[in-house]
């Protein structure tokens, strides 16, 4: 079964700073997807980036890209320049070839001031 | 343009009442799924329908049904419900990552 495991329940950096989390998972398939999802204080599930397996480009949305490492099964998010709205519940997720997503227990990210 | 719309956003329940959690999405999209979410445990999935008419179990699925209605609905039906099933339930459809409804906080008591 596929299995996706992120290794730092909780972290907190100073606003402006970069910070990386940690994503690794486990499978078979050679095609999937890989996501970040975030989730604020208000519930609400949020999408902030997406890889496609069969790309090498890591994919990047403003302060947002990943470290897509796809021998080693690992997708690291990084977040340049955090901001005190970045402060969440950070998801990893990888979505099998059945359509089935599958996430991480999460990591907690506190920007402070 | 609503995206998926979960009810309700809050409900309480007696051991042994049931309920059902209503989803629906205006995206035309073939899977549908309904997670469930515990301090710790990031999201589960409970049960997910790749299509029309078609459902299958997640991981904690024991003490659920589900509905696939239409292309539209999903819906998530707790008949006895039990105090181990408090959490936050959040219903999503997919193409190729997830949208997800404003999730439900439910309180079995």
């Amino acid at each position: 079964a596929q299995t996706v495991t992120q290794s730092q329940p909780e972290m907190s950096v100073q606003e402006a700073e970069t910070v990386t989390l940690s994503c690794t998972y486990d499978t078979s398939e050679s095609n999937y997807y890989l996501f970040w999802y975030k989730q604020p204080p208000s519930r609400q599930m949020i999408l902030v980036i997406r890889q496609e397996a069969y790309k090498q480009q890591n994919a990047t949305e403003n302060r947002f890209s990943v470290n897509f490492q796809k021998a080693a099964k690992s997708f690291s998010l990084k977040i340049s320049d955090s901001q005190l709205g970045d402060t969440a519940m950070y998801f990893c997720a990888f979505m099998n070839r059945d359509d089935k997503i599958i996430f991480g227990k999460g990591t907690r990210l506190h920007i402070l001031p | 343009n609503a995206g998926v719309t979960q009810t309700p956003k809050f409900q309480v329940l007696k051991t042994g009442q049931s309920m059902t959690l209503q989803c629906a999405q205006d995206m035309n999209h073939n899977s549908m799924y309904w997670y469930r979410q515990d301090p710790g445990m990031g999201l589960r999935l409970i049960y997910y329908s790749a299509s029309e008419g078609t459902t299958d179990k997640g991981e904690v699925p024991n003490g659920y049904n589900v509905s696939r209605l239409n292309k539209r609905e999903f819906s998530l039906r707790l008949e006895s419900a039990a105090p181990s099933q408090t959490s936050v339930y959040f219903c999503a459809s997919q193409d190729p990552e997830a949208f997800f409804g404003q999730g439900t906080r439910l309180t079995v008591v």
